[in-house]
């Protein structure tokens, strides 16, 4: 079936302007998840949606950043007043949430945000 | 979470297996073993994950040994595609916040 897909697969902007970037889930998975992941880095987790409980924002880095998601479906994550230093891929990922064990998570190709 | 150490490095010939070894010397109980990779301008893509037994699917094969401090992930039959950053990670049943290290970076050579 559908994997996870994200939109735009690249963006470029100008320093100081808002972004919108959205993701859509596997049907049927209740947890999404944004993540970014910088050039040389490693994954780092950004923001958690399950079912209707309040996200789990903890790793939002700063209030510029912010993240919805409607009808427990496709997902939003904006960032306003962009700075270069929010240049990086920005990954959603989705699962299902299986009470007796894991959350496997599977990720989109992600979106590649420059900005200038 | 217990921290896991990878080689930074290795080739493979195609059509040959691919063995890659991960040390997690602290891991807990009820930590499980997850490998994932990454495909150049991909996304991290889910392979396997196993909690003491031996795991088969249609990718790969996850070893397990028998004191969990460490695995392998086989690959059986390495193909051009395999080429990839390969990551292997421990987590809580419940952990939901996906940390990866550097990896393995695994070529694949004709």
């Amino acid at each position: 079936g559908a994997g996870v897909s994200q939109s735009p697969s690249n963006k470029v902007t100008e320093k100081g302007k808002d972004v919108e970037l959205r993701c859509d889930p596997i049907s049927g998975h209740t947890a999404l998840y944004w993540y970014r992941q910088s050039l040389g880095q490693g994954l780092e987790f950004l923001i958690y949606f399950q079912g209707n409980s309040a996200p789990d924002k903890s790793g939002l880095p700063s209030d510029r950043f912010s993240a919805e998601r409607t009808g427990g479906s496709v997902s939003t994550l904006t960032i306003q007043r962009t700075q270069q230093e929010d240049s990086a891929v920005y990954l959603c990922a989705s699962s299902l949430v299986d009470l007796a064990a894991q959350e496997t998570q599977y990720f989109g190709p992600g979106t590649r945000l420059l900005v200038l | 979470d217990a921290k896991t150490t990878q080689p930074t490095s290795m080739d493979c010939a195609e059509g040959r297996a691919a063995n890659l070894p991960c040390n997690h010397s602290t891991i807990s109980g009820n930590e499980y073993v997850y490998w994932y990779r990454q495909i150049h301008s991909q996304g991290p893509q889910y392979i396997i994950h196993g909690l003491k037994n031996n795991e088969t699917n249609e990718m790969a094969s996850l070893i397990i040994t028998e004191d969990r401090k460490s695995s392998t992930l086989i690959l059986p039959h390495a193909t051009l595609r395999d080429t990839a950053v390969y990551y292997c990670i421990v987590r809580w049943f419940n952990d939901y916040k996906l940390s990866f290290g550097a990896g393995t970076t695994v070529t694949v050579r004709a």
